[in-house]
């Protein structure tokens, strides 16, 4: 099946800092989707993102299909982006997502 | 609101005592599934059902069963619960319009078996 690896597995930013999470796959995907588990284990739907930008507020994601890459950027961090980032993508008829093992973002003052 | 409703939030348990944990959705998905979430190991699919009564195992069915007797609903049932079932679980729905298919979560059901 497809392979998730998501860098880096740990970070910690001071507050207002910038970061980028990466998100690498093995196939080609028809569905990419960026996740942010709050400490409180919820998960939230950040980006739908096969291909192309997006945009949100602090928070902005490019998916290169052809290299086989996503990154999300995080600008002007505050606490409340603490948590873990999860990548997940679908690939062709596959009917599930796969995800990756996330990146620990801890965002302190 | 658009959203998918776990219960319980969490459960502590003994091995052997069969439970279910429960979800819903209002969005009227055709598409639901369920994960377990372990460290190191990130999320999983259980099972997954495209629509009412059609379901199919994901990458770690064993010990788990589901149904999908009307499109709201899909529990999660453990016959026998072990101690290696003690992980957090989520339930999921999905749609596709235009062929932009997007997953919703439930708030996650941290169960743990004793």
């Amino acid at each position: 099946g497809i392979q998730v690896e998501q860098s880096p597995p740990d970070l910690i930013l001071q507050e207002g800092a910038n970061s980028t999470l990466r998100c690498n796959f093995s196939d080609s995907v028809n569905n990419l989707q960026w996740f942010h588990q709050n400490p409180w284990g919820q998960l939230i739907n950040l980006f739908y993102i096969p291909s192309g930008t997006k945009q949100n507020g602090r928070l902005s994601a490019t998916t290169v299909a052809t290299e086989r890459y996503s990154l999300l950027y995080i600008s002007s961090s505050q606490t409340t982006d603490s948590g873990v980032y999860f990548c997940a993508v679908r690939a062709g008829t596959a009917s599930k997502l796969t995800f990756g093992t996330g990146t620990r973002l801890q965002v302190t003052l | 609101e658009a959203q998918v409703t776990q219960n319980p939030r969490y459960l502590i348990t003994v091995t052997g005592k069969k439970l279910t944990v429960t979800c819903s959705q209002n969005m009227n998905h055709e598409y639901m599934s369920w994960y377990r979430q372990d460290p190191g190991l990130g999320l999983r699919q259980i099972y997954y059902s495209m629509n009412v009564e059609v379901t199919d195992k994901g990458d770690v069915p064993e010990g788990y069963k589901v149904s999908r007797k009307e499109k709201r609903n899909f529990p999660l049932i453990l016959e026998s619960p072990s101690p290696n079932q003690t992980s957090l679980y989520f339930c999921a729905s999905s749609f596709s319009v235009g062929g932009r298919p997007k997953a919703f979560f439930g708030q996650g059901t941290r169960l743990t078996v004793v």
